[in-house]
């Protein structure tokens, strides 16, 4: 059974810019999770989805935002982007918001760089 | 979600089980304990969680204290591979909830 597969794995772009991040759950998972990890901060949740609705969001600007698709598939957007947007930005999927014990499964992330 | 501690860091020697200890004397009964692992610049991986009852898989067994308060990750036999920082947390496991990564234990497998 395939992982969760974040699209691109490294990313560059300059300040201002904006930026799509995307993310294929495992097959039969309905929940996708969104986070930004970064050494100072740890990890931090940015927003879930679950049936093409966001159930969940954390506390960041609005120029996160994020969708998921009837395939499941996610993606995250990021808009004007700032330096401190740098960081390793984690997709996690799981079977669904009402299967209490379901662990939640990480992609290998997509590493963001803001110059 | 309730809080728990874990040591900052560990050795353990290639082949050697290791046990990772962690403490979450605050957990609710509806919590689950979560096991994950981190190896630089990849994802966390799921290891294993338990509710009550000990626990094992084909990577590590989970054993909690009949009390709940803490619980031991054992890797029965360590490979330089199993190098990582782990973390410990619990929470309700239902997908609305909100991860928080602690700090997590370095393991150092040494050959």
């Amino acid at each position: 059974k395939a992982g969760v597969t974040q699209t691109p794995r490294y990313l560059i772009k300059t300040r201002g810019q904006q930026v799509t991040l995307s993310c294929s759950p495992i097959s039969g998972h309905r929940s996708v999770s969104w986070y930004q990890q970064t050494p100072g901060q740890g990890l931090q949740f940015l927003f879930e989805y679950f049936s093409e609705t966001q159930r969940n969001k954390g506390n960041f600007p609005g120029r996160f935002s994020g969708r998921q698709f009837s395939n499941s598939r996610s993606e995250m957007n990021v808009s004007t982007l700032e330096l401190g947007d740098s960081a390793l930005y984690l997709c996690a999927s799981s079977l669904g918001v009402d299967r209490v014990g379901s662990p939640l499964h990480f992609g290998n992330g997509t590493r963001l760089t803001v110059t | 979600d309730a809080k728990t501690t874990q040591p900052t860091s560990m050795d353990c020697a290639e082949g050697r089980a290791a046990n990772l200890p962690c403490n979450h004397s605050t957990i609710s009964g509806n919590e689950y304990v979560y096991w994950y692992r981190q190896i630089h610049s990849q994802g966390p991986q799921y290891i294993i969680h338990g509710l009550k009852n000990n626990e094992t898989n084909e990577m590590a067994s989970l054993i909690i204290t009949e009390d709940r308060k803490s619980s031991t990750l054992i890797l029965p036999h360590a490979t330089l591979r199993d190098t990582a920082v782990y973390y410990c947390i619990s929470y309700r496991g239902t997908s609305g909830s909100r991860l928080t990564f602690g700090e997590g234990t370095q393991l150092t497998v040494n050959p």
